[in-house]
């Protein structure tokens, strides 16, 4: 099992230029995140998923937007890059609560993106 | 002893020592905690959970503490090693009805030194 897969891994973007972060699990888990750490800062929630078919926000959705079509992928999109947007972007997938192993990676890799 | 950074508290502890991290979060409504480990670069890890009907739960050489009354969670790490330095989140379930949506701390960065 690969976990949680993130693509791409760094980016820059233009003011104004688009992109999705993709994301992707192979548990089968319901649950899946997005977040965005900016430096030296926590994770703040950007969209979340409980399922296939549902979205819902967070606290910081402004100038994001989400997808769930298949329980495997949930692709964050950028549509007006602004420099605010400049972080790095994390997905996780955990099981449902209190399902969490130790050692077990449910946290994709990160994505660091830079808007200029 | 933990000192208050530019962005992250910070603690500073000799390897061998006992470390213990302070966590404060917000919602009393709030029934279950889960405490991350994030190394430079990486993702966040889980380390350990507690339900709110708990007030102490143990893993392998850490253990989590819950006081409700003042909203405050612990993690202590025993026999702190250098391999433990990294950034460390609680995160609080702020989800009803059985669902799951973690938020997370601000974090404290914890340096071992050999």
């Amino acid at each position: 099992n690969a976990g949680v897969t993130q693509t791409p891994k760094f980016r820059i973007l233009k003011i104004g230029q688009s992109m999705t972060l993709q994301c992707t699990q192979d548990m089968n888990h319901n649950y899946m995140y997005w977040y965005r750490q900016d430096p030296g800062m926590g994770l703040k929630l950007i969209y979340y998923s409980v399922g296939a078919g549902i979205t819902d926000k967070g606290e910081v959705p402004n100038g994001y937007n989400v997808s769930r079509s298949t329980t495997e992928d949930f692709p964050l999109r950028l549509e007006l890059a602004a420099p605010s947007q400049t972080s790095v972007y994390f997905c996780a997938s955990p099981p449902d609560l209190e399902g969490l192993v130790r050692d077990t990676q449910y946290f994709g890799p990160g994505t660091r993106l830079t808007v200029l | 002893g933990e000192s208050v950074g530019l962005h992250l508290p910070t603690l500073s502890v000799q390897e061998g020592d006992n470390s213990i991290i302070n966590c404060a979060y917000s919602n009393s409504a709030s029934d279950y905690f889960i405490w991350y480990k994030q190394e430079s670069g990486k993702g966040p890890q889980f380390i350990i959970d507690i339900r709110s009907n708990m007030d102490k739960r143990q893993g392998q050489r850490v253990t989590v503490l819950l006081n409700k009354t003042v909203k405050h969670l612990s993690l202590q790490i025993a026999a702190t090693q250098p391999g433990d330095s990294a950034v460390y989140f609680c995160a609080e379930n702020i989800g009803s009805g059985g669902s799951y949506i973690p938020t997370f701390g601000r974090g404290t960065s914890l340096i071992v030194h050999p």
